[in-house]
């Protein structure tokens, strides 16, 4: 069974449109990410959720919108999408061990964005 | 300054060598450090965390200097499937939550 699971695997999208990412986890954790890996490969945090309340909301622009409807699940929207969106799209996840915690966090395979 | 700070390579290593990867840290506040390893079109995945008297697993070796802010990670008797991209992380604790940074990475391309 996939642990951390993503949908869709490639998106390929006109500018202007709007879209969605989905993300589970069957790990029973606690936290969920949204990350954005660029064409130079610097994976960035974007969004993350701790038992589907928002804590960390890095400098993003307000067309990205995540959604917790539950522990297991965050989904990525995005509007008006931009040619500068295109990028590849993690979600991970992990059990919060607090400060100074070793845990690991576990990545989705990726959802790779293409705007044109 | 970047938060995680690492040479991005490419090392060209030939199989068997030994090879050294360094990666240094601005938030002094930092608590936790690991290496994460990225194969080409795939996700990252844990390779192991950094403790502050070093760690091995194997053929890897993990080092972390706090006084320096400084983490490295050495890897012997390398094999062709070590070819990946090797992502430095560090994780500090700020407003009541946990975040990680990650570097931008280290690709170690192992030749036969």
């Amino acid at each position: 069974d996939t642990a951390v699971s993503q949908t869709p695997k490639y998106l390929v999208t006109q500018m202007g449109n709007d879209k969605s990412i989905k993300c589970e986890q069957n790990l029973g954790h606690d936290t969920m990410y949204w990350y954005k890996q660029d064409s130079k490969k610097f994976l960035k945090i974007m969004f993350s959720y701790n038992n589907k309340e928002l804590i960390i909301n890095e400098t993003v622009p307000n067309r990205f919108s995540p959604k917790s409807p539950d522990k297991a699940h965050l989904n990525l929207h995005i509007n008006s999408l931009e040619l500068g969106d295109s990028a590849v799209y993690f979600c991970a996840s992990s059990q919060d061990r607090g400060p100074g915690g070793q845990e690991t966090q576990y990545f989705g395979p990726g959802t790779r964005l293409l705007v044109l | 300054r970047k938060e995680v700070e690492q040479d991005p390579g490419p090392f060209n290593v030939p199989e068997g060598a030994t090879v050294a990867f360094n990666c240094t840290y601005s938030n002094s506040a930092s608590q936790s450090f690991f290496w994460y390893r990225q194969d080409c079109r795939k996700e990252p995945k844990l390779l192991m965390s950094v403790y502050s008297s070093g760690n091995e697993d194997g053929r890897f070796t993990a080092q972390l200097n706090r006084a320096s802010q400084y983490i490295s990670l050495l890897i012997r008797d390398s094999k062709l499937s070590d070819s990946a991209t090797y992502l430095c992380v560090v994780k500090y604790f700020s407003g009541g939550y946990n975040k990680l940074i990650f570097g931008a990475g280290t690709r170690l391309a192992v030749h036969p």
